[in-house]
C-alpha cells in the first residue's frame, strides 16, 4: 500500500525566513508521480507541481523549489523569502503513473500547516 | 472555463436524512473521483470512476453511494447521514497519464 508522510503538522516562521516541508513516502510501485498541492484558508485545493518518478531533478518555480530524492524516498518543499500570502495548509501526494491513480487514487499525506506571521 | 463543480457548498443534515451531492467537469476527462477532507487529516477517497459506467470503492466507502450518470458527471449519495459523516467533500477529475487531478471548491456538509 501507499502511504505518505508529512511530520511537520504546523510551522510558523516570520516573514521573509525560508522554510521548508517534508515529505517522505512508501510505495512499491517503481513508477510512480508526486505532487505538492496548496489549500488557502478560503479551502480550495490548488496544483502547484507534479513530479515522475524517472526526473530526479530539482524544479525551481520562482520562490519555490521541490528537492526529489529516489533513494531516501522524499520530496521536500522549499519557499524562499516566504510571504503572508504563503499562508495555508500543503499536501503532499503519491499516485502510480499508469492508470493516475486507478483505484487508489490520490494518496495524501495528512498535511502541514503554515503560517507566515508579519 | 469552470472545470469541477460541485453543488451544493454548504448543507446542515439531521441524522438519518438521504442527500446527494453533486459533480461535473467540462474538461472531458475520463476519471472521476469523490474524497472527503477530515480536520487534522488528508483527503481520504472514497470512491472512483475510471469511466462512464464503472464505479470502483476507495479507502473509506461504507455509508456511501455513487453514480458515473455520463462522462461529465458523478454523484455521490449518502442514503442515511451519520454525524461522523461530518466532513468537507470533493470531487475531482483527471485524463489518465499526463495531467494533475483537477478539484472542485468542496462541499462542506455538517450532519447533527
Amino acid at each position: 500500500a501507499q502511504k505518505v508522510t508529512q511530520a511537520q503538522t504546523e510551522i510558523s516562521v516570520v516573514e521573509k525566513e525560508d522554510v521548508t516541508l517534508d515529505c517522505v513516502y512508501e510505495t512499491r510501485d517503481t513508477t510512480y508521480y508526486l505532487f505538492w498541492y496548496k489549500q488557502p484558508p478560503s479551502g480550495e485545493l490548488v496544483f502547484l507541481i507534479r513530479r515522475n518518478s524517472f526526473d530526479e531533478q530539482n524544479e525551481i518555480s520562482g520562490r519555490y523549489s521541490w528537492n526529489f530524492q529516489k533513494s531516501t524516498s522524499s520530496f521536500n518543499f522549499t519557499i524562499t523569502a516566504s510571504q503572508v500570502v504563503d499562508s495555508a495548509v500543503y499536501f503532499c501526494a503519491l499516485s502510480d503513473v499508469y492508470s493516475g491513480g486507478g483505484a487508489d487514487g490520490l494518496t495524501f499525506g495528512k498535511g502541514t500547516h503554515l503560517i507566515i506571521q508579519p | 472555463n469552470a472545470g469541477v463543480t460541485q453543488t451544493p457548498k454548504f448543507q446542515v443534515l439531521k441524522t438519518g436524512q438521504s442527500m446527494t451531492l453533486q459533480c461535473a467537469q467540462d474538461m472531458n476527462h475520463n476519471s472521476m473521483y469523490w474524497y472527503r477532507q477530515d480536520p487534522g487529516m488528508g483527503l481520504r477517497l472514497i470512491y472512483y470512476s475510471a469511466s462512464e459506467g464503472t464505479t470502483d470503492k476507495g479507502e473509506v466507502p461504507n455509508g456511501y453511494n455513487v453514480s458515473r450518470l455520463n462522462k461529465r458527471e458523478f454523484s455521490l449519495r449518502l442514503e442515511s447521514a451519520a454525524p461522523s459523516q461530518t466532513s468537507v467533500y470533493f470531487c475531482a477529475s483527471m485524463s489518465p497519464g499526463l495531467q494533475p487531478q483537477h478539484f472542485g471548491d468542496g462541499t462542506r456538509l455538517s450532519i447533527l
